[in-house]
């Protein structure tokens, strides 16, 4: 099995609203990750998480909190976004090995579609 | 830092037509490099991986690539394509020292196959 799973898949919010977007893996994958994909453009990477560590933030702003409860899981909460956070939210895991992640593949998920008015 | 480029943005093309596509990398040292497919609508699968071993390697759905390290270049190729094709195509690579697994992404080339 090498799904993994977004909620929503589509998400309209206010810019003064508060929401959480999903991401859940049970492949025993031990590195997580958000990305940003504008339309027709590359996906950007966001966070990385390590052992439910936060090990990379791209100097995302603020008003992306990421958090990830256990192994399995990873969270995005979103507060005070704007029209130009629009995008498609990717969340991808990959396996560990013995000599780090950068070695290992990453397998996306559906995405959320998220649109900010 | 590293970075991916695509050589072509768009490409149209006829099924039974041979396909490829260029990647080119810049990275100084040992590189882990990917090639993942966007159908319409659907998220992103890998097509085919190289981290080491025999540079000719065979993805899924009749895709290949080769790494030319000399060339930093990491080319799809499919010899006769289908409408089902149709996608946007990524190259991506990450460095094999990272810890983090960064990928960094081309720009993608838009691939429509037209019956």
């Amino acid at each position: 099995d090498t799904e993994v799973t977004q909620t929503p898949k589509h998400l309209v919010m206010g810019m003064t609203n508060k929401k959480s977007l999903k991401c859940e893996q049970h492949m025993g994958h031990r590195a997580m990750y958000w990305y940003k994909q504008k339309a027709k453009k590359p996906p950007e990477l966001m966070f990385v998480y390590s052992y439910e560590k936060l090990s990379i933030n791209e100097s995302v702003p603020s008003r992306f909190s990421p958090e990830c409860p256990n192994s399995s899981l990873l969270n995005l909460h979103l507060h005070a976004l704007q029209p130009e956070d629009s995008a498609l939210y990717l969340c991808a895991s990959s396996p560990t090995t013995g000599t780090g992640v950068g070695t290992d593949t990453q397998y996306f998920g559906p995405g959320t579609r998220l649109t900010v008015l | 830092a590293q970075s991916v480029s695509q050589h072509n943005h768009h490409v149209i093309l006829s099924e039974a037509a041979s396909l490829e596509l260029g990647c080119n990398y810049s990275y100084g040292g040992t590189v882990n490099l990917f090639w993942y497919v966007q159908y319409p609508g659907q998220h992103l699968q890998l097509l085919l991986k190289y981290f080491s071993g025999d540079p000719l390697v065979k993805g899924i759905k009749g895709f290949e690539a080769e790494f030319i390290k000399s060339k930093f270049s990491f080319n799809l190729r499919k010899p006769s394509v289908q409408w089902s094709d149709t996608a946007e195509y990524f190259c991506a690579v990450n460095a094999a020292t990272d810890s983090w697994g960064k990928l960094q992404f081309g720009a993608g080339t838009q691939v429509v196959v037209t019956p």
